[in-house]
């Protein structure tokens, strides 16, 4: 079945940056698009970027551009999401999740990672 | 960017009911290559747990939801609609559109038992 499997959760003080990661398993790794959506505390969800892991194909969102880093390792089948110069406003829970090929909605989410930013 | 509304915020509501939300779009959401729908999904999202796609394409239920959930809208105007509302119901529902980047999401709607 497909998976998912994000790694565990993080603290960080402010200034610093975080690496998550996110190992697909149940599928072709290079045969979907990943992105990644964050959701800070009871908020909606916003969506940060993403990676075409047939081409190597990158976009981020603008509202994170310069901060963020989005990389794959395709022979482990994980993809990568680094957040840099940490604010406190971006403590959230970070989700990969799986496009699917008609259109960028997500059918298979990671169980998310949580990251808090805290002096 | 194109903006999502959702209303209302929270509803209250019966097992056994049906229920609607409303999101609504900044600006036209346009078809979607593959579909002649606007590119609109939904999820439910329970606490503690990430998101669960419901349906795509405004209406296209995704594998294994039950057919209590339907879609509907075109334009700026969409509908998530549950009829008989069951127990596992009880959740926050999303809104998003695919149209173009970056993507958004609607700020939400908790069902809660009335």
């Amino acid at each position: 079945q497909v998976q998912l499997v994000q790694s565990g959760a993080e603290v960080e003080k402010p200034g610093a940056s975080v690496k998550l990661s996110c190992k697909a398993s149940g599928y072709t790794f290079t045969a979907y698009t990943i992105q990644w959506v964050r959701q800070a505390p009871g908020e909606r969800p916003e969506w940060m970027g993403w990676i075409s892991t047939g081409t190597g194909d990158i976009r981020y969102s603008q509202d994170f551009q310069g901060r963020v880093t989005i990389t794959m390792d395709t022979s482990a089948s994980t993809a990568y999401m680094e957040l840099s110069s940490l604010k406190f406003e971006d403590t959230a829970v970070y989700y990969c999740v799986r496009e699917l090929k008609i259109g960028a909605f997500f059918d298979y989410w990671g169980q998310g990672t949580l990251v808090t930013v805290s002096s | 960017d194109i903006q999502m509304t959702q209303s209302p915020s929270t509803l209250s509501a019966s097992v056994g009911d049906r229920v609607t939300i409303t999101c609504r779009a900044s600006q036209i959401i346009r078809s979607c290559s593959q579909s002649i729908r606007s590119c609109l999904a939904w999820y439910q999202q329970k606490p503690g747990k990430a998101p669960n796609l419901l349906i795509y394409d405004v209406s296209t239920l995704q594998s294994g939801v039950p057919s209590r959930f339907s879609g509907a809208g075109s334009g700026t105007d969409f509908t998530l609609t549950i009829s008989n509302l069951q127990p596992d119901d009880f959740a926050t529902y999303y809104c998003q559109h695919y149209n173009s980047y970056p993507l958004t999401f609607g700020g939400g709607t908790k069902v809660e038992i009335k």
